[in-house]
C-alpha cells in the first residue's frame, strides 16, 4: 500500500523557519518526482513546489520562491521542504503528493504562522 | 503563468442530473490537464488524467473533454457521494490548480 506521511508542521512565529519531512513507503520512491501542495483554510489548493526522482529538476511557485527549498533522501525515502521567513500567508495544510497517473496524497501536515 | 478558471464556483445540483464543469485555461495547455476530487475533511483524489482518461477505480459516470483553453468535467448521473470540490490542474507550463467549483446536493 502507498502511504505518504507528513510530519513537522506546527504554530510558528512570522519570520521563523520550519522545515517538513514526508516518509514514503508501499513504492519505489527513487523513481518519482514529488510536490509539495498547499491549502490555506478555507480555500483551494495551491501547488508549491516539485522536485524530480534525482533532484535534477526543482521548481517553485511564485509566491514561495526564494523562502522555501524542496530536497528529498532517496535513500530515507523522505521528501522534505524547508520553509523560511513566514508569512501569515503560509498558513495551510502542506500535502506531500504524486501527482499523475500514480496519484498519492498523504494527509497533509499543518502549519499557522501567527505571533 | 498559467491562469485556470474554474465555473462555476458553486454548482448546485440533484440527485440523476448530468452535471458539467468548466475549466478554461489563460493559453493552451495541450491537454495537459488533470481533474481532482476534493471531499470534505480528506485529502484530493485524481478522477481524470490528461484530459480524458478515466483512473482506475473511478466510477464511469465521470468524464472529461476538451482541448486548447476549454476543458470540461461531467458527471453523467449524480449521486449523492459526488459531493465534494472539484479542481483542475493544468502542467503544462509549470503547474496550476484551478480555484475548484463545490458542488453541492439541491
Amino acid at each position: 500500500e502507498v502511504q505518504l506521511v507528513e510530519s513537522g508542521g506546527g504554530l510558528v512565529q512570522p519570520g521563523r523557519s520550519l522545515k517538513l519531512s514526508c516518509v514514503a513507503s508501499g513504492f519505489t520512491f527513487s523513481n518519482y518526482g514529488m510536490n509539495w501542495i498547499r491549502q490555506a483554510p478555507g480555500k483551494g489548493l495551491e501547488w508549491v513546489a516539485y522536485i524530480s526522482s534525482g533532484s535534477s529538476y526543482i521548481y517553485y511557485a511564485e509566491t514561495v520562491k526564494g523562502r522555501f527549498t524542496i530536497s528529498r533522501d532517496n535513500a530515507k525515502n523522505t521528501l522534505y521542504l524547508q520553509m523560511t521567513s513566514l508569512r501569515s500567508e503560509d498558513t495551510a495544510l502542506y500535502y506531500c503528493a504524486r501527482l499523475g497517473v500514480m496519484d498519492a496524497w498523504g494527509q497533509g501536515a499543518s502549519v499557522t504562522v501567527s505571533s | 503563468d498559467i491562469q485556470m478558471t474554474q465555473s462555476p464556483p458553486v454548482l448546485s445540483a440533484s440527485v440523476g442530473d448530468r452535471v458539467t464543469l468548466s475549466c478554461k485555461a489563460s493559453q493552451n495547455i495541450n491537454k495537459n490537464l488533470d481533474w481532482y476530487q476534493q471531499k470534505h475533511g480528506e485529502a484530493p483524489k485524481l478522477l481524470i488524467y490528461y484530459t480524458n482518461n478515466l483512473q482506475t477505480g473511478i466510477p464511469s459516470r465521470f468524464s472529461g473533454s476538451g482541448s486548447g483553453t476549454d476543458y470540461t468535467l461531467t458527471i453523467s448521473s449524480l449521486q449523492p457521494e459526488d459531493v465534494a470540490t472539484y479542481y483542475c490542474y493544468q502542467y503544462n507550463s509549470g503547474y496550476t490548480f484551478g480555484a475548484g467549483t463545490k458542488l453541492e446536493l439541491k
